[in-house]
């Protein structure tokens, strides 16, 4: 299947920094990629949906001047979340879709993200 | 609205056993695809098995199998012979032809917990 990954794995900031997320397609090109938030216990939320070369669209209530998206090859989108805090912390997993980001295609998660705002 | 419903918040079955998670959706729109994924403790999430609301017949994968009722809107997951790996948490999803971004709109997961 295809591979996606994520870097940092893991990562402890303080509050009001900024961290980086990438998250890349290692065997395929995906246009469209996607970011999910989780907390413990819970299911996955879509935060945005990450397309190459455009603007990101954001779910409803998800802050874009917080989390902001960058989509800048086929291979790469990041997710950088400005002036972190404490409530930030959660577990980040995007996801890149094969075949051109259509509704039924088959979609491959990165290994996600822990973030811990101290 | 979409929406995806699992009602197990946890399940056990004995090693070697068959088990079924249950998965209900809910959507308007005529053209789905339907997926299953497995997060273990580690936090990935493993693609297990995909179902298109066009599929005539049930899919299979492995030791993984999807038993579709369109007209219940039922998608479960059976796991035949089941292996202590085999638990984790377990993710239904669905996605929406009709959106060009397919993004998934996730359950709430299943727990499960296979004994030795």
């Amino acid at each position: 299947g295809a591979v996606v990954s994520q870097h940092p794995s893991r990562v402890i900031c303080k509050s009001g920094t900024s961290v980086k997320i990438e998250c890349r397609s290692l065997d395929f090109q995906a246009t469209t990629m996607f970011w999910y938030r989780q907390f413990p216990k819970q299911s996955l939320m879509l935060m945005a949906t990450s397309n190459e070369g455009s603007k990101a669209t954001y779910e409803q209530g998800v802050e874009k001047d917080k989390f902001l998206i960058n989509h800048a090859s086929l291979t790469l989108s990041t997710l950088t979340v400005t002036s972190a805090h404490p409530e930030d912390s959660s577990f980040y997993i995007c996801s890149a879709g094969v075949g051109g980001g259509l509704g039924t295609d088959t979609q491959y998660f990165g290994p996600g993200t822990r973030l811990t705002v101290l | 609205a979409q929406k995806i419903t699992q009602t197990q918040p946890g399940m056990f079955v004995q090693e070697k056993e068959a088990v079924t998670l249950d998965c209900t959706y809910d959507t308007s729109d005529p053209s789905y695809g339907l997926f299953w994924y497995k997060q273990p403790s580690s936090g990935e999430m493993i693609f297990l098995i995909y179902q298109g609301s066009y599929d005539q017949q049930n899919a299979t994968e492995g030791r993984y199998s999807l038993n579709f009722q369109k007209a219940r809107k039922s998608a479960n997951l059976v796991i035949s012979a089941s292996q202590l790996g085999d638990s984790a948490m377990y993710f239904c999803a669905m996605s929406l032809r009709e959106s060009s971004q397919g993004n998934l709109i996730f359950g709430k997961g299943t727990k499960l917990s296979v004994k030795p």
